[in-house]
């Protein structure tokens, strides 16, 4: 079974902090994807990855960046903090091929204060 | 407008009924279609996947696929206390393309 793992289920940070959540997949996935859900608002997409070290923007990129240094992990990265970013943060990967099935993780709950 | 609509819910109904969930798109490029489900502080797990249109059964599952109405649908029969979740659907125009996802619907099934 592909697994996909998540640094932490929940996390409590400050507003300007700079904050790291890390995802790490065992399935050699070339593709890798960050995700933010609200309610109402469904999934959006923050940033994917199609392979080691490129990175492309997604719907709603601006406050984050991302980092991927070897093929089975994707880091998403808060450069400072704000209260709207207040989330569930999920990540998920997915084979290169037909189809478009993603696996995810069990998700970070963030809370900025 | 959204390119994927999703009624959000909550869809409340008793236990072993069959249940109808509904999404609606405007992109007739769309070929991919998949139903996920959420449990609470879960992350998403697939449950169907449709390439194009037509009906895909799995146990009490069926997806259906009309793309000339731009609808796709999801039943379950014989519903079950656990089957409460909510449940995104979500879609793309090929491999190499996002998923564009629906909000989710939030189903509970009373026992």
């Amino acid at each position: 079974d592909v697994k996909v793992t998540q640094s932490s289920r929940y996390l409590v940070k400050r507003t300007g902090e700079k904050v790291f959540l890390e995802c790490v997949q065992d399935m050699d996935h070339e593709n890798m994807f960050w995700y933010r859900q609200d309610p109402g608002l469904g999934l959006r997409l923050i940033y994917f990855s199609y392979d080691v070290k490129m990175k492309e923007k997604g719907d709603i990129p601006e406050g984050y960046s991302v980092s991927r240094e070897k093929k089975e992990r994707f880091s998403l990265i808060l450069e400072s903090a704000s209260t709207n970013q207040t989330s569930m943060y999920l990540c998920a990967s997915r084979p290169s091929g037909i189809g478009g099935e993603q696996y995810f993780g069990p998700g970070t709950r963030l809370t900025v204060t | 407008q959204k390119e994927v609509e999703q009624d959000p819910g909550p869809l409340s109904v008793p236990e072993g009924a069959i249940v109808s969930l509904n999404c609606t798109y405007s992109n007739s490029a769309f070929q991919y279609f998949m139903w996920y489900r959420q449990y609470s502080r879960k992350g998403p797990e697939l449950l169907m996947y449709t390439y194009s249109s037509g009906n895909k059964e799995d146990g009490r599952f069926t997806a259906q696929v009309d793309k000339s109405s731009k609808y796709i649908s999801l039943f379950i029969r014989d519903s079950q206390p656990s089957d409460s979740a909510t449940y995104l659907c979500a879609m793309s125009r090929g491999s190499n393309y996002q998923l564009i996802w629906g909000a989710g619907t939030k189903l509970i099934i009373k026992p």
